[in-house]
């Protein structure tokens, strides 16, 4: 069955902090894996991973893949109280239309 | 502006009663899907078109239907035979296999 799962579910954290969020999948015919950032309404997508080991950047946040091991990590410097969402990290196949959420990592940044 | 509409935003409805959330995109996109998002369980997937005038089930399709006949338009009916109805509802669109997923702004659907 094809599963992704996020840790930690939840993490709460003081402004500067630094923060690993975890993804870890197993996805018949893997082909990418997606984060997205979610403040109570609609999910924004943040990166795309389709290669081990080549960091993606945006600014304080960075994620990388690790297709060996079969996980993804999202990194966020510098904490602002902007950051709290709900981070969603997806995988897909390389078939069909189907992406495959995880539940979830709700991060709270607190002044 | 380019993006993806989801109406209403909030949806009240008596246990029994069919409903219909709308949702449009003007993104000229081909693909659009259907999430259902409960707490705790993140975005499972009810159904999803890559066409017009075709579309498939996602893993939880019971007791809902859809129907594709515009690009811009993938409307999803939740059905008296959805046990559990009570949910915020996305919708996404997608411009080709190699892309990611737009979402809308959701629908939150309370059934009394």
């Amino acid at each position: 069955e094809d599963k992704v799962v996020q840790s930690p579910l939840s993490l709460v954290v003081h402004e500067g902090d630094t923060v690993t969020l975890n993804c870890s999948y197993e996805v018949t015919n893997f082909r990418s894996l997606l984060w997205y950032k979610q403040e109570k309404k609609a999910p924004t997508f943040l990166f795309m991973l389709t290669s081990s080991g080549i960091e993606k950047k945006s600014g304080r946040l960075s994620s990388i893949l690790d297709k060996k091991e079969l996980f993804s990590i999202l990194n966020i410097t510098a904490t602002q109280t902007g950051d709290s969402a709900v981070y969603l990290c997806a995988a897909r196949p390389n078939t069909g239309n189907q992406f495959y959420f995880g539940t979830g990592t709700s991060l709270t940044v607190i002044p | 502006d380019g993006g993806i509409t989801q109406s209403p935003k909030y949806l009240f409805r008596k246990e029994g009663q069919n409903v219909t959330l709308s949702c449009e995109q003007n993104l000229n996109h081909d693909a659009m899907y259907w999430y259902r998002q409960d707490p705790g369980q993140g975005l499972r997937l009810i159904y999803y078109s890559q066409i017009v005038n075709d579309f498939q089930k996602g893993d939880i399709a019971e007791g809902y239907s859809v129907s594709r006949e515009k690009k811009e338009s993938f409307p999803l009916t939740v059905t008296s035979a959805q046990k559990n109805p009570t949910a915020f509802y996305l919708c996404a669109s997608q411009a080709n296999f190699y892309n990611e997923q737009f979402f809308g702004p959701g629908t939150r659907l309370t059934v009394l």
